[in-house]
C-alpha cells in the first residue's frame, strides 16, 4: 500500500521544540524532493519547506525560515521537520509531500496535528 | 493574502460545469508549472492537476486545467454533489524560490 504516514505532532508551549517525522512506504522516495505543508485549523494550505532527492538543496518559507529545519533519510525512506522557537501562529496540521518533479504534489500523508499554547 | 489568487468561492447545479481562476505573476505561474488540489473535509489534498493541464491516473477527465500568461484555470463538468470540496491551486515561485498554494476555493453544488 502507498502511504506516507506523519508523526510526532502534539501540545507544546510557545518557544517549545517538536521533530516531525514522515515515513515512505509503497513508493519511491530518494529519487523525490519532499515537502511540507500546513494547515491552520480553518485556513487554507501554506507551504513550509522542501528538500531535494539527495538533501543537499533545502527551501524555506519566511514564516519558519531560521527556526525550522528540514531532512531526510534516505535509507530509512523518512523526513523530518525539526520545530524550533514555536509560535502560536505554527498551530496547524502538518502534511508531508512528494513533489512528482514540477512542486506538484502526487502523495500526501495524512497529517499531524501540531498545538502550541500555553 | 495569497500571492496566487483565487475566488473565495463558486458554485453551480448538478450536470453543470465549474471553473475556477488562479492568477499569478511572471515569477510564478508565468514561468512555471501549475498544479490543482482538491481537499474534501477532514482529509489530505488530492492531486486532480499537474503540469498545467496534465490529469494522474484516477482522475476522470471531467476535470481539466489550463494556463495563460499569468493566470490558471481549473474546470469541473459533469458536477456532483460530491464535487463539493476546497479547491487549491499551486505553483514554484523561481523568483523567491518558494512554493505558493492558492488561498482556496470552496465549490457548491447546489
Amino acid at each position: 500500500e502507498v502511504q506516507l504516514l506523519e508523526s510526532g505532532g502534539g501540545f507544546v508551549q510557545p518557544g517549545g521544540s517538536l521533530r516531525l517525522s514522515c515515513a515512505a512506504s509503497g513508493i519511491s522516495f530518494s529519487t523525490f524532493a519532499m515537502h511540507w505543508v500546513r494547515q491552520a485549523p480553518g485556513k487554507g494550505l501554506e507551504w513550509v519547506s522542501a528538500l531535494s532527492d539527495s538533501g543537499d538543496a533545502t527551501y524555506y518559507s519566511d514564516s519558519v525560515r531560521g527556526r525550522f529545519t528540514i531532512s531526510r533519510d534516505n535509507s530509512k525512506n523518512t523526513l523530518f521537520l525539526h520545530l524550533n522557537n514555536l509560535r502560536v501562529e505554527d498551530t496547524a496540521v502538518y502534511y508531508c509531500a512528494r513533489d512528482r518533479l514540477t512542486a506538484s504534489f502526487d502523495y500526501w500523508g495524512q497529517g499531524t496535528l501540531v498545538t502550541v499554547s500555553s | 493574502q495569497s500571492i496566487l489568487t483565487q475566488p473565495p468561492s463558486v458554485s453551480a447545479a448538478p450536470g453543470q460545469k465549474v471553473t475556477i481562476s488562479c492568477s499569478g505573476s511572471s515569477s510564478n505561474i508565468g514561468n512555471n508549472y501549475v498544479s490543482w488540489y482538491q481537499q474534501l473535509p477532514g482529509t489530505a489534498p488530492k492531486l486532480l492537476i499537474y503540469d498545467n493541464n496534465q490529469r494522474p491516473s484516477g482522475i476522470p477527465d471531467r476535470f481539466s486545467g489550463s494556463k495563460s500568461d499569468t493566470s490558471a484555470t481549473l474546470g469541473i463538468t459533469g458536477l456532483q454533489t460530491g464535487d463539493e470540496a476546497d479547491y487549491y491551486c499551486a505553483s514554484w515561485d523561481s523568483g523567491l524560490a518558494i512554493a505558493l498554494f492558492g488561498g482556496g476555493t470552496k465549490l457548491t453544488v447546489l
